[in-house]
């Protein structure tokens, strides 16, 4: 079936650095990617998603490009900030099958 | 105000009463899922909705019941509730599975 894999965490990084977190995922047709945020104590917030090979999502100043040759759909961001800490999940949905989410990775910001 | 409420939030149970988690969405959305989260695991479809009165598994559907008789609720029933059933759920609705989901705030179970 279908899966998303994603770079283990914790990941802790110093405000401004920049941020990158991997997601690689394996799926049968031609699914819509995702990132989700999980802010503590909340449930997930959409960030940013993709429908279709070489589509760019953005949101508050994060993006991810959706990339068919690698299956991958790597999340960035140029500056971090301390309000960005948070868990990250990498997901996907493929015509007729499951919602198929990532282990997540968690971020730290250091002021 | 655009939501997705569970209900309750917190739950503490034993094993075998059976149990029901809650979820009404007011956005119209078609599309309703269940997730349970377990640490390094991240979140897992247990069933899902695309509309009233059709229901499918997720990966996880054993030990766990749905219905969807209206548009706006998604319960999510416990038949014989198990110790390995404790984790943190979550609702969440969009209007279709490609679209947004919007989730509820979760309902933390503990079966002992």
């Amino acid at each position: 079936g279908d899966s998303v894999t994603q770079m283990e965490g914790p990941v802790t990084l110093s405000e401004e650095a920049f941020l990158t977190i991997n997601c690689t995922y394996t799926a049968t047709g031609y699914p819509s990617l995702f990132w989700y945020v999980q802010y503590p104590g909340e449930g997930l917030q959409l960030l940013l998603k993709a429908t279709k090979a070489d589509d760019k999502g953005s949101n508050k100043g994060f993006e991810a490009t959706y990339r068919k040759e690698t299956t991958s759909f790597h999340l960035e961001k140029g500056s971090v900030q301390v309000s960005d800490s948070a868990v990250y999940f990498c997901a996907l949905y493929d015509y007729g099958q499951n919602f198929v989410f990532g282990p997540g990775t968690r971020l730290s910001v250091l002021p | 105000e655009a939501q997705v409420t569970q209900n309750p939030r917190y739950l503490i149970t034993v094993t075998g009463k059976k149990l029901t988690v809650t979820c009404s969405q007011n956005m119209n959305h078609e599309y309703m899922s269940w997730y349970r989260q377990d640490p390094g695991l991240g979140l897992r479809q247990i069933y899902y909705s695309m509309n009233v009165e059709v229901t499918d598994k997720g990966d996880v559907p054993e030990g766990y019941k749905v219905s969807r008789k209206e548009k706006r609720n998604f319960p999510l029933i416990l038949e014989s509730p198990s110790p390995n059933q404790t984790s943190l759920y979550f609702c969440a609705s969009s209007y279709s599975p490609r679209d947004e989901q919007f989730f509820g705030p979760g309902t933390r179970l503990t079966v002992l």
